[in-house]
């Protein structure tokens, strides 16, 4: 199975301020016969199910604030928050889709 | 718009099976082709994908499914599609089982995101 590490495993930033949510896969996502990335990034509320934000690394879902970026590429790869909003408190998880079983980061909690 | 309903028991004792079933509506489950997963959220441990089914006009490729090798000894899914619902059995269950449940809506290829989520049903396992 890929192994995906997020770091850190919480983080407490402030309101307007800038996060930044590391995900490292153990073995490389990137689909060279397409050069696509197959990491996704999602949002978690507090008793609320998976959001999707991020796919392809860096697509933003349809309906998603430009706050939220992803880039990276191959096994390391970043999700930033900008101008950080009391709603994004959250946890965050990262998947790889590129091989099943599809696996997960263990997630981060985003405090304000 | 796409919905998602998942429910079932609260509680299952040790080595009893567990079934649950999602419930879709805003579309046929039949229709369009996606793989429909279920995904598991361990407390203290976070997401495990536990596997999934593809529904197509294709009479060749409906009901593929795809397991979790960590789990696939002991899980079904199946898609009853004249009632827009997916199912999930687990059997032998134990503590380690205990998570809340969500059925997602992935793409029409295999290694997709996961557009669509139920909002979880939570499963106990306890005597």
């Amino acid at each position: 199975d890929i192994v995906m590490t997020q770091s850190p495993d919480s983080l407490a930033v402030s309101l307007g301020e800038r996060a930044t949510i590391n995900c490292k896969s153990s073995q490389t996502v990137l689909y060279n016969s397409n050069n696509r990335n197959y990491l996704a990034w999602y949002q978690q509320k507090p008793g609320q199910s998976p959001k999707l934000l991020i796919y392809w690394a860096s697509t933003r879902e349809s309906g998603v604030p430009d706050r939220f970026s992803g880039s990276g590429s191959g096994t390391d790869f970043t999700l930033t928050i900008t101008n950080l909003q009391a709603e994004d408190v959250a946890v965050y998880f990262c998947q790889q889709y590129e091989t099943i079983p599809y696996t997960f980061g263990q997630g981060t909690k985003l405090e304000i | 718009q796409v919905q998602l309903q998942e429910s079932g028991p609260g509680l299952v004792k040790p080595s009893q099976t567990l079934s649950l079933t999602c419930s879709v509506s805003g579309g046929s489950i039949g229709s369009g082709g996606y793989y429909w997963n279920w995904i598991r959220l361990i407390p203290g441990k976070g997401l495990e994908w536990i596997g999934a089914i593809s529904t197509t006009g294709l009479t060749s490729y409906t009901g593929r499914t795809f397991y979790n090798p960590s789990l696939e000894s002991r899980i079904s899914i199946s898609v009853d599609a004249s009632k827009s619902q997916l199912s999930l059995s687990l059997t032998s269950v134990t503590a380690a089982d205990t998570a809340i449940y969500y059925c997602a809506r992935g793409g029409v290829i295999v290694s997709s995101t996961l557009d669509y989520w139920g909002q979880g049903t939570l499963v106990t396992v306890s005597s």
